[in-house]
């Protein structure tokens, strides 16, 4: 059964540092890609950031670029999210997600077939 | 990028009626369009993929349509379980999800 547990979400101060971690279990993770999913109070879901099976290749949406990083353990099966200068607007439950396949190919990408409960991060002074 | 509209906001239905969710695409996403299911306190859960296809374990009352860039995810025979918040997703260019229905009970 895959599983996905986050971890790591907390109050922090505007312009405060958090790191958020992803243990995953119940399928071989070095062969799917990986993300994170954000869901702010009343808001749609957002894709925030990807990363391929491999660790090479990552994807981040504008509102988070230079700011967040994401990245992975395939000897530890987890996956991370470096979350720096956060701001007001990163309030939010975070998901981990898995893909079925590879991130994205020429901007074509997948559904996520698997998620995780989420972790919850308050950013608030 | 391409912006998902779901309608309504919130449906009313009875159980054992009938659920016809609503999603548009402002722009062409071929047929790479999601429904999730989103509860309180759990993961989101994967209902559709290739807007018609249903995830493995899905009840055969879930089922989507699409028509062009208009999609449609109807649940036949709603049960207690089905009351929760669903979304749909496009991932023909990179992934933006609509603003959500909730599926309340009537």
């Amino acid at each position: 059964e895959v599983q996905l547990l986050e971890s790591g979400g907390d109050l922090v101060q505007p312009g405060g540092s958090l790191r958020l971690s992803c243990a995953a279990s119940g399928f071989t993770f070095s062969n799917y890609a990986m993300s994170w999913v954000r869901q702010a109070p009343g808001k749609r879901l957002e894709w925030v950031a990807g990363v391929t099976d491999d660790g090479l290749h990552t994807y981040h949406t504008d509102s988070v670029k230079g700011r967040f990083t994401i990245s992975r353990d395939n000897s530890k099966n987890t996956l991370d999210l470096q979350m720096d200068s956060l701001r007001d607007e990163d309030t939010a439950l975070y998901y981990c997600a898995k893909s079925p396949l590879r991130l994205c190919s020429g901007g074509r990408c997948y559904a996520f077939d698997h998620w995780g409960r989420g972790t919850l991060v308050t950013v608030r002074s | 990028e391409i912006v998902m509209t779901q309608s309504p906001a919130t449906l009313s239905v009875s159980p054992g009626e009938r659920a016809t969710l609503s999603c548009r695409a402002s722009q062409s996403v071929s047929s790479n369009l999601a429904w999730y299911q989103l509860k309180p306190g759990q993961a989101p859960r994967l209902l559709i993929y290739g807007a018609s296809t249903r995830a493995t374990g899905i009840p055969a009352r879930f089922s989507g349509s699409a028509s062009g860039t208009e999609f449609t995810l109807t649940i036949s025979s709603l049960q207690s379980e089905d009351f929760a918040v669903y979304y749909c997703q496009q991932y023909n260019y990179f992934i933006t999800f609509g603003q959500g229905t909730r599926l309340e009970i009537k």
